[in-house]
């Protein structure tokens, strides 16, 4: 069956350092791929996604790109910031979702 | 344009109350999805209603019921609540179901405490 799986948290990073978070997964068929950002205390919102293998998904800094031939989507971003500090959903279309991420940012 | 809402924002239950969760959008959309999240398992889909006067279990349907009460609402009940069921629900829609590359809308989130 579909399943996705991201690397635990939390993530400890200093302002400005090189963020990865991994995310792998397993699906049959042709998936896409998303990534998915939760703020403490609101709902999830979307971060940026793939529809198709090598599409490079990118919003505010972040991107990731579909790998086929890995089954991964990894998340990267080369400086962040404070603001950046949230959970991070790694998901596979419809309804599979990661178990989060959860990054904090240190000035 | 409010996007996903829902009722309530937090609430307390005794083992063996009932409660209907709500849920209501904006956006037009087709398909609504009720999750549940935990700690260290991420969102687990409960029902989901790909269209207006359709509903489908997800993974973890046990202990639910759903109705898609028109194209805007979709509502979840706990008929008898029970401590397994404390847990953080969201309510998404989207604007198609299936189809791949599909975008969902998240609302804030009902924080659920059954003692």
């Amino acid at each position: 069956g579909n399943s996705v799986t991201q690397m635990e948290g939390p993530v400890t990073l200093s302002e400005e350092a090189f963020l990865t978070i991994n995310c792998t997964y397993t699906a049959t068929g042709y998936p896409s791929l998303f990534w998915y950002v939760q703020y403490p205390g609101e709902g999830l919102q979307l971060l940026l996604k793939a529809t198709k293998a090598d599409d490079k998904g990118s919003n505010k800094g972040f991107e990731a790109t579909y790998r086929k031939e890995t089954t991964s989507f990894h998340l990267e971003k080369g400086s962040v910031q404070v603001s950046d500090s949230a959970v991070y959903f790694c998901a596979l279309s419809d309804w599979y979702f990661g178990s989060g991420t959860k990054l904090n940012v240190k000035p | 344009n409010a996007g996903v809402t829902q009722t309530p924002k937090f609430q307390v239950l005794k083992t063996g109350q009932s409660m209907t969760l709500q849920c209501a959008q904006d956006m037009n959309h087709n398909s609504m999805y009720w999750y549940r999240q935990d700690p260290g398992m991420g969102l687990r889909l409960i029902y989901y209603s790909a269209s207006e006067g359709t509903t489908d279990k997800g993974e973890v349907p046990n202990g639910y019921n759903v109705s898609r009460l028109n194209k805007r609402e979709f509502s979840l009940r706990l008929e008898s609540a029970a401590p397994s069921q404390t847990s953080v629900y969201f309510c998404a829609s989207s604007e198609h179901p299936g189809q791949g590359g599909e975008t969902q809308y998240f609302g804030p989130g009902t924080r659920l405490l059954v003692l």
